[in-house]
């Protein structure tokens, strides 16, 4: 158990709807990324947040948008749901040290 | 920009050593790591080297490090099929940021 939660782990929805993803980060990391990994292809970096604060954005599209909560919890929203945003989307917390990014098990979403 | 790259494959015996590479480009990487994924589940951290070190062993994994050619490796020693994974490579910049490799599929043969 890497100490980092999310939620839900499966997700089934239809084109053109909006979801919210939810990751608890291990207690005390201020650090939370977002990745989308689709099927048999590599981490796509989304969005870092860093204490509340936004600190680095990657490939992340227009009807994506994320927050940090003051209790360090984040949400990434997902909008205007296509079939291609079917993927597997994983929360990571870090402590900025050396033990680098815990990741949590990810939220499989499926777009019908 | 910041790149890291790594094979896609590998296919190795049951028994056999595995050697997993990956090359990045960034010279003020503080840490390099290695992450297992194993299907359907997150990525767990193997290990991970700090930049001014050449080689870290942790039971059957040897990781090495060419800081010269901006080079980094993981050995699996004796690879059982409990090792079929993806191995993700990653490399700490500046600013908490992580810049990571493509992934290698580990491919064990009987």
């Amino acid at each position: 158990d890497s100490g980092v939660t999310q939620t839900p782990k499966h997700l089934i929805t239809a084109t053109g709807q909006r979801v919210t993803l939810r990751c608890s980060p291990r207690s005390g990391d201020l650090s939370v990324y977002w990745y989308q990994q689709s099927l048999d292809q590599g981490l796509q970096f989304l969005i870092h947040y860093y204490n509340g604060e936004e600190r680095a954005k990657g490939n992340i599209l227009e009807r994506f948008s994320a927050q940090q909560f003051p209790d360090l919890h984040s949400e990434l929203n997902l909008s205007s749901l296509e079939l291609g945003d079917s993927a597997l989307y994983f929360c990571a917390s870090s402590a900025g040290t050396a033990e680098g990014a815990f990741f949590g098990q990810g939220t499989r979403l499926t777009v019908v | 920009g910041e790149d890291v790259e790594q094979s896609l494959f590998l296919s190795v015996r049951e028994g056999d050593s595995s050697v997993i590479n990956c090359t990045y480009t960034d010279s003020s990487s503080t840490y390099l790591y290695w992450y297992k994924q194993e299907p359907g589940a997150g990525l767990q951290l193997l290990t991970y080297i700090f930049s001014n070190m050449d080689m870290k062993q942790d039971q059957r994994l040897t990781v090495l490090l060419n800081k010269k050619d901006k080079h980094l490796s993981l050995r699996i020693a004796d690879t059982q099929t409990g090792d079929s994974a993806i191995y993700f490579c990653a490399e700490s910049i500046g600013n908490y940021q992580l810049i990571w490799g493509a992934g290698t599929k580990l491919i064990i043969k009987p």
